[in-house]
């Protein structure tokens, strides 16, 4: 089954604790990404990636890390993660479909509560 | 950069037909989506307009108009499981999207 999958669904943690939110997908895309999303704010983009080793800051970036060094995994890093980054995250891939389509296929999110 | 406007919340009835709309302002344009997302759940894809005109798909429709920066998306013969927000994005530039606070959609009986 096609899909993209994240793990922790759910964490809470501490302020200054790094962590890791893993992100997966099976379907080969190029483009991966992450996103935040804030009641009142919507979705909005953390990072996001064309290909393997290559990254690039979305709108809102600071205090995050990402990494692809495999097409298939897109990791999240927080390395001091503080109570402003309590949201839920999603991450999305997407390739060229047709008429230059490129529907983002998400993952089920991760709610993540600091601290 | 982009900017998307689209209602907070709208407020239908089962069976009846509602038109979200949606008005941007961006400096690049590879299309529009409009994505469905219930409470707690990842937006799912619902469809993509580049060209002026109207897309039918089933029960929902959505249309655009590039010289106005506007579209919408219809959902006819509403359903209770139609309760959700829906997301107005842009496309721009790479695969990037920007998306809109979103509509929340609530039908009621």
């Amino acid at each position: 089954e096609a899909q993209v999958t994240q793990n922790p669904r759910y964490l809470i943690t501490v302020t200054g604790k790094k962590l890791t939110v893993t992100c997966s997908q099976n379907m080969n895309h190029e483009y991966m990404s992450w996103y935040r999303q804030d009641p009142g704010l919507g979705l909005r983009q953390i990072y996001y990636s064309m290909n393997v080793e290559v990254t690039d800051k979305g709108d809102v970036p600071e205090g995050y890390k990402v990494s692809r060094k495999e097409k298939r995994n897109f990791p999240l890093i927080l390395e001091s993660p503080s109570p402003n980054q309590t949201s839920l995250y999603f991450c999305a891939s997407s390739s060229p479909g047709p008429g230059a389509s490129y529907e983002q296929y998400f993952g089920p999110g991760t709610r993540l509560t600091v601290t | 950069g982009q900017n998307i406007d689209q209602p907070t919340e709208m407020t239908a009835t089962e069976g009846a037909i509602v038109q979200i709309n949606c008005t941007y302002q961006t400096s690049g344009f590879n299309g529009l989506f409009w994505y469905q997302q219930h409470a707690g759940e990842a937006p799912t894809f619902l469809s993509y307009n580049v060209l002026d005109g109207l897309e039918e798909k089933g029960r929902f429709s959505s249309f655009l108009s590039r010289s106005k920066g506007y579209s919408y998306l219809l959902l006819k013969e509403l359903q209770m499981k139609d309760s959700a927000s829906y997301l107005c994005a842009i496309g721009a530039g790479s695969y990037q999207l920007t998306f809109g606070k979103g509509t929340k959609l609530s039908v009621i009986p």
